[in-house]
């Protein structure tokens, strides 16, 4: 079955960088966007990026351009995020998900998450 | 963007009972609306895509109706572990964006 499982979270002071993976499994991962969700404590689901199944199209939100960037190795089945210029408020949750289908970004698997504190 | 507005913010009902949850955008995403489960220190689950579909393996008891600008999620017959909480999320136009959620406790 589709398994995603996140690695590389941790605490980082502001303005630091931190690299999250997600690795994928149980399905064929070229054939699929993927995106990141990420969770504040305490609080709702924000949508973060998006990384078309061949990585040739990216959209992000507004809070995270120019500071954040999504990659994928689909010969690898990974995906990579990578943060620089971190502020307190980037502190969340960080989920990998599964676009439900070609042009329907539902998100219809996700991973367990990783924990991203930045912190002075 | 687009704002996803859900109410109530806070649903209290008996296993049994029928819940009725609700979520508004401020402009139409004709059926490209989602709802998702949350259960606390868990990855959201998807329950419905397009408005109206169930995902695999989501219980009949889950219903979406909705299309244009108001949605609905209806939950027939509460299970125990039905209580969580709730969210809408739009595909229609980027950026995607989600409702605040709706928590749905035991009364």
């Amino acid at each position: 079955q589709v398994q995603l499982v996140e690695s590389g979270g941790g605490v980082v002071q502001p303005g630091g960088s931190l690299r999250v993976s997600c690795e994928a499994s149980g399905f064929s991962l070229s054939n699929y966007g993927m995106h990141w969700v990420r969770q504040a404590p305490g609080k709702g689901l924000e949508w973060v990026a998006f990384i078309y199944y061949d990585g040739s199209k990216k959209y992000y939100t507004d809070s995270v351009k120019g500071r954040f960037t999504f990659s994928r190795d689909n010969s690898k089945n990974t995906l990579s995020l990578q943060m620089n210029s971190l502020r307190v408020e980037d502190t969340a949750v960080y989920y990998c998900a599964k676009q439900f289908a070609i042009g329907s970004n539902s998100f219809d698997s996700w991973g367990q998450g990783t924990l991203v504190t930045v912190s002075s | 963007d687009i704002v996803l507005t859900q109410s109530p913010a806070t649903l209290s009902l008996s296993p049994g009972e029928r819940a009725t949850l609700s979520c508004r955008a401020s402009q139409s995403v004709s059926n490209y609306l989602a709802w998702y489960q949350q259960q606390p220190g868990q990855a959201p689950r998807l329950l419905i895509y397009d408005a109206s579909n169930r995902a695999t393996g989501i219980p009949a008891r889950f219903t979406g109706s909705g299309s244009g600008a108001d949605f609905t999620l209806t939950i027939s017959g509460l299970e125990p572990e039905d209580f969580a909480i709730y969210y809408c999320q739009q595909r229609s136009i980027w950026p995607l964006t989600f409702g605040q959620g709706t928590r749905l406790e035991i009364k």
